[in-house]
């Protein structure tokens, strides 16, 4: 079975610094990979960045980075330079390659990120 | 705008009703998958089609059934509802089945509320 932890709740960051949004994944699998969207308070879950177990590279989108650590089975998101858009909440998933995993995202519970002005 | 399309947007609806949730996957997507966020549950995973066919299945309730058409848009049917079926019911989609790399972009969701 697949699982993901976010251990943080609620976050505050400051506009136009960095922050780091945490999570750990549980897997069985050899291969998977690791996503992280965003939940702003329409409700719309919008794609942010993937990073694969294999990927040599950690993955990099505009602002979005995400720092992978595979021995600490950690794939936290950076989002540098923060803007009063970023304030959402923030779910990581991952999907493995075997088994029922194979297809569907297992999600964490996500954390709320809140910019202050 | 992820290119998938989801309609109703809300709907409101009583207990023992019947309801169909539709979804219009992006072009050229051939995997719809559909998941159902509530606040005690979180997001889950519930049903997935790849080009017709039933792939995956979650954590779906007998109550509820999805189907996937030649055109490749799909329905999710729930049936005798009750109170705890109330939730943001989203679809996704991808371009393939199990490999990975294949975001799933997600529809705006259906905001289902049971009276």
């Amino acid at each position: 079975a697949q699982k993901i932890t976010q251990t943080q709740p609620g976050m505050f960051v400051q506009e136009k610094e960095a922050v780091t949004l945490d999570c750990t994944y549980d897997t069985s699998d050899p291969s998977y990979g690791l996503f992280w969207y965003k939940q702003p308070s329409s409700g719309e879950m919008i794609f942010l960045i993937y990073q694969g177990s294999y990927d040599q590279q950690n993955a990099t989108e505009g602002r979005y980075s995400l720092n992978f650590q595979k021995a600490r089975k950690s794939a936290n998101l950076v989002i540098s330079a923060s803007q009063l858009g970023d304030s959402a909440m923030y779910f990581c998933a991952m999907r493995g390659v075997r088994g029922a995993g194979s297809y569907q995202l297992t999600f964490g519970k996500g954390t709320k990120l809140s910019v202050i002005p | 705008d992820s290119g998938v399309t989801q309609t109703p947007k809300h709907l409101i609806t009583a207990t023992g009703q019947r309801v169909t949730l539709r979804c219009s996957p992006r072009s050229g997507d051939l995997s719809v998958y559909w998941y159902q966020q509530s606040l005690d549950q979180g997001l889950q995973f519930l049903i997935q089609y790849y080009n017709g066919e039933e792939r995956a299945k979650g954590n779906i309730l007998e109550r509820f059934s999805a189907q996937q058409f030649p055109d490749l848009h799909s329905e999710l049917n729930l049936s005798s509802l009750e109170l705890g079926d109330s939730a943001l019911y989203f679809c996704a989609s991808s371009v393939g089945a199990g490999r990975l790399g294949n975001e799933q972009y997600f529809g705006p969701g259906t905001r289902l509320t049971v009276t």
